[in-house]
């Protein structure tokens, strides 16, 4: 079916380790976002990409690595998890800058 | 820097009971204002774009509305399946982000 799956659904890790979302659309759109939801700061922007091998900084980048080698896959990269970044994290795509976006399921994600 | 205020935080409605959500914005330019629905464990559900003051869109029970510095999303007549967090957010003309607010959780009670 078409749409946007993230995977994993649930991950639990632990400090300093690395760990990667993986994000996939089947609708071709051209723009992808990832997003952390946390409790009193509603849907935060951490990178964007407006096609493949274009990505850009959101609001809260830090710590995080996106790449975008193909234009249906969009993954995150925690380089060296920390407590802070314990949260739920959206993918989403849009086909232009106008549409809206769709998004994922998420993440759930808990750095121990 | 664009900012996006909903409110109430929470909402509390027996069924039938008709009421309004509010998300005021300030940007510079208003490209457009997303409304979205989201349920728990799931991520956002796109419901009504507005791109410009005096603007509707409806939906079934909802009805979201467009002015210059607000918008609000009216729930006619509410069921306990319109229990769920509703999201606003705001893309400025320079851009094409979106800026959430932290959303309003509404409860109909049966």
């Amino acid at each position: 079916d078409a749409g946007i799956t993230q995977s994993p659904r649930y991950k639990i890790t632990e400090t300093g380790r690395q760990v990667t979302l993986m994000c996939h659309q089947t609708w071709s759109h051209s723009y992808m976002f990832w997003y952390r939801q946390d409790l009193g700061h509603g849907l935060r922007l951490i990178y964007y990409s407006a096609a493949a091998d274009i990505t850009d900084k959101g609001e809260v980048p830090d710590g995080y690595v996106v790449s975008r080698s193909k234009t249906e896959n969009f993954p995150l990269t925690l380089e060296s998890a920390t407590r802070s970044q314990t949260s739920v994290y959206f993918c989403a795509s849009s086909e232009r800058t106008s549409q809206p976006q769709h998004f994922g399921d998420g993440t759930r994600l808990s750095i121990l | 820097e664009d900012q996006v205020t909903q409110s109430p935080e929470a909402l509390r409605l027996q069924e039938g009971e008709s009421s309004s959500l509010n998300c005021s914005y300030t940007v510079s330019g208003l490209r457009g204002l997303f409304w979205y629905r989201q349920d728990p464990g799931k991520g956002p559900e796109f419901l009504f774009t507005l791109y410009s003051a005096g603007e509707e869109k409806e939906k079934e029970r909802l009805k979201a509305t467009l002015t210059k510095k607000e918008s609000f999303l009216h729930i006619t007549a509410p069921k306990p399946e319109d229990s769920a967090t509703y999201l606003c957010a705001v893309q400025e003309e320079r851009d094409y982000k979106l800026s959430f607010g932290a959303g309003t959780t509404v409860t109909v009670r049966a």
